[in-house]
């Protein structure tokens, strides 16, 4: 129990293009789910946290109208880079969060990360 | 900012016991601490959490200080397959967002 499904695994466009990813929780329910982004040898960091029906929360630094993010319903998300150019090319991951009691991974779960180079 | 603190990279024997240590003396009383781990290109691999007992699965030990100030990851026979970054991380098990810190790097030498 308690998978996440992110698609595409890896994906190349065109610079001014725009890109989406989708993240799905299979076999749960996610109340929240959270976008992180990872440049190489570095740490995962926070983008933006949703819950379903209402608007994003982003973190510092992040434009929101660069990366669009919809929670259409509790096992969807997804994250749109909108006019993408070479830097923000990185390893983008999604994460579900449901109560602990029902995750067998206490509540977080993650995707398998989508690899975005843009040309 | 992430709450926790690890060494950078730590090295160990095949076969042996990997022991991951992990410092977070800000945690509050309704935090667990979380244990994930990241091999190259995938996604965050979830390992064990717990709130203040130590924890065992059939991956590893997690031992609490009873302060809970600190915590150990234990990976009680590491072969090279757990080469991998692994983070320590506290978090509420609300829909709370977690924050990751850099994680230590394990390297298990044949």
């Amino acid at each position: 129990g308690a998978v996440v499904s992110q698609h595409p695994s890896r994906v190349i466009c065109k610079s001014g293009t725009s890109v989406k990813i989708e993240c799905r929780s299979l076999d749960f329910q996610a109340t929240t789910m959270f976008w992180y982004r990872q440049f190489p040898k570095q740490s995962l960091m926070l983008m933006a946290t949703s819950n379903e029906g209402s608007k994003a929360t982003y973190e510092q630094g992040v434009e929101k109208d660069k990366f669009l993010i919809n929670h259409a319903s509790l096992t969807l998300s997804t994250l749109t880079v909108t006019s993408a150019h070479p830097e923000d090319s990185s390893f983008y991951i999604c994460s579900a969060f449901t109560p602990g009691q029902r995750s067998p991974t206490g509540g977080y779960t993650f995707g398998s990360g989508t690899r975005l180079t843009v040309v | 900012d992430a709450k926790t603190t690890q060494p950078p990279s730590m090295d160990c024997a095949e076969g042996r016991a990997a022991n991951l240590p992990c410092n977070h003396s800000t945690i509050s009383g309704n935090e667990y601490v979380y244990w994930y781990r990241q091999i190259h290109s995938q996604g965050p691999q979830y390992i064990i959490h717990g709130l203040k007992n130590n924890e065992t699965n059939e991956m590893a030990s997690l031992i609490i200080t009873e302060d809970r100030k600190s915590s150990t990851l234990i990976l009680p026979h590491a072969t090279l397959r757990d080469t991998a970054v692994y983070y320590c991380i506290v978090g509420t098990n609300r829909d709370d967002k977690i924050i990751f810190g850099k994680g230590t790097r394990l390297h298990i030498l044949p």
